[in-house]
C-alpha cells in the first residue's frame, strides 16, 4: 500500500523559480526520505530527515517535517532545467531496515 | 556509499517465457533485500521482501508462484518472472537497507526494464 501522497501531482515552472512539493503520510515513521527519478531511470537519493528533526538543508534543497500533521515538504530553490524529474517521498513504518513506502510522486518540469 | 547492482538493465521477452533479474550488493552483505515494481507514470510499489536463508514474504496481491524470489547468498537476490505476460511489463527495482548501522538509508539498484511482447 502507498503511504505518502504528494501534492501537486505535476508542477511546471520557469528556471530560477522555486519549486515546492508536499508529501503526507499515514503512520508513525522513523524517518522520511526524498528521491528524484529522471524519466526511465533509477532513483537518486536526495535527503533523509529523521522523525525528531524539523528541517534539513542540502545545497538548493530544503526539507521540512511536521510529524504532528504527518507531512513533509521539499523546496528546490533557484530551479534549473536539469531539475526536471519526478520526485517521491518515501517513509518507513517506524522501524529501521524495513521496506520503504513511496508516495505517488510529483512530476516537476522546469523550462528555460 | 554502498552499491547495489541489477542485471540486466533491460530485457525484452516473449509472452509465456520466464525472465530472471539479479540484484547484487557489491560491497556489503544484505540479509534482506526488497523488490519493487513501477508501472509507467506511477510510483514504486513494494512487491516482496527477500530474506537470505528463508522464504520471501510477498505483499498482498503479488503472486508468489509467478514472481519467484531466491536469496541465494548474502550478496545476491534473484527475481524470476515466470510465464511473463505483457501486463508484467514494468520497471523492477531492488534495494537493500544499510547494514550494521543505525543509519536508515536504503541503497537502490539502477532498475531493470522488462518488456513482454
Amino acid at each position: 500500500s502507498q503511504q505518502g501522497e504528494e501534492d501537486p501531482q505535476a508542477l511546471s515552472i520557469q528556471e530560477g523559480e522555486n519549486a515546492t512539493m508536499n508529501c503526507s503520510y499515514k503512520t508513525s515513521i522513523n524517518n522520511l526520505q526524498w528521491y528524484r527519478q529522471n524519466s526511465g531511470r533509477g532513483l537518486v537519493h536526495l535527503i533523509l530527515i529523521r522523525s525528531n528533526e524539523r528541517e534539513k538543508h542540502s545545497g538548493r534543497l530544503r526539507v521540512t517535517l511536521d510529524t504532528s500533521k504527518k507531512s513533509s515538504s521539499l523546496l528546490i530553490t533557484a530551479s534549473r532545467a536539469a531539475d526536471t524529474a519526478s520526485y517521491f517521498c518515501a517513509t518507513d513504518e517506524g522501524q529501521a531496515g524495513t521496506a520503504l513506502i513511496f508516495g505517488k510522486g510529483t512530476t516537476l518540469s522546469v523550462s528555460s | 556509499g554502498a552499491v547495489v547492482s541489477q542485471h540486466p538493465s533491460w530485457v525484452i521477452c516473449k509472452s509465456g517465457t520466464s525472465v530472471k533479474i539479479e540484484c547484487r550488493s557489491l560491497d556489503f552483505q544484505a540479509t534482506t533485500m526488497f523488490w519493487y515494481r513501477q508501472f509507467p507514470k506511477q510510483s514504486l510499489m513494494l512487491m516482496a521482501t527477500s530474506n537470505e536463508g528463508s522464504k520471501a514474504t510477498y505483499e498482498q496481491g503479488v503472486e508468489k508462484d509467478k514472481f519467484l524470489i531466491n536469496h541465494a547468498s548474502l550478496t545476491l537476490s534473484t527475481l524470476t518472472v515466470t510465464s511473463a505476460h505483457p501486463e508484467d511489463s514494468s520497471f523492477y527495482i531492488c534495494s537493500a537497507p544499510t547494514p550494521g548501522t543505525t543509519i536508515d538509508e536504503q541503497y537502490f539498484g539502477p532498475g531493470t526494464r522488462l518488456t513482454v511482447t
